[in-house]
């Protein structure tokens, strides 16, 4: 069975700090690896998309990858009121997975003006 | 602007009635796929298609079906209804395999 963990939380920052949420996953053979926030009630909304090692960054997200660890990870910085949400870690598990998505559970993250 | 609808957006029915959920793109994706969001489990994949006339049965698949007659369409059935298929529904899409998927806005459907 291929999972992906993510700490379901909820992790509470205070507004303006770095907020770090960390996901896991057990299928070595996985190629590309996504960052979804979702808002209650709404849908998932893609953030961050890595395909690499290292790290990839897009304004006030940065989108960490180490394949040997098998290990993504999200850094929000200047954390706002507004990225209050649940996080969705998704891993494409490539050929061998029929290039389907495995989600974690997501991580509730609450900013604190 | 390119997009992803569903509808109906919220539906109630009974146990035992036959459910068709419409999901519809407009960015030309050759993939699409069908995902139930319920409180403790996350985003389970129900069916996925990979392009006209193909359909693929995903971990949660009892109960649904789907079918692609077109590349826009990918509706989602269920054929008899159950109290435990009462959840919310969201269809994806993407353009190519290893890429990232993008989401309507979803259905929630009360099975009563």
């Amino acid at each position: 069975q291929k999972e992906v963990e993510q700490n379901s939380g909820p992790l509470s920052v205070p507004e303006g700090a770095i907020a770090s949420l960390n996901c896991t996953y057990s299928d070595r053979g996985s190629q590309s690896f996504f960052w979804y926030r979702q808002y209650s009630g709404k849908s998932p909304e893609l953030i961050m998309s890595i395909y690499s090692n290292g790290d990839k960054e897009d304004g006030r997200f940065t989108a960490q990858l180490n394949k040997a660890s098998q290990y993504v990870s999200l850094l929000i910085r200047d954390s706002q009121p507004s990225d209050s949400a649940t996080y969705l870690c998704a891993v494409n598990g490539g050929r061998d997975s029929s290039y389907k998505l495995i989600f974690g559970s997501g991580t509730r993250l609450l900013v604190r003006p | 602007d390119a997009e992803i609808t569903q509808s109906p957006r919220h539906k109630i029915t009974e146990t035992g009635r036959q459910v068709t959920l419409a999901c519809h793109q407009t960015w030309n994706h050759n993939n699409m796929f069908w995902y139930r969001q319920d409180l403790g489990h996350g985003l389970r994949l129900i069916h996925y298609s990979y392009g006209v006339q193909d359909t693929n049965k995903g971990e949660v698949s009892d109960g649904y079906s789907v079918s692609r007659s077109n590349t826009e369409d990918l509706p989602l059935t269920l054929e008899s209804a159950a109290s435990s298929q009462t959840s919310v529904y969201f269809c994806a899409s993407s353009e190519s395999l290893d890429n990232e998927q993008f989401f309507g806005p979803g259905t929630r459907l009360t099975v009563l």
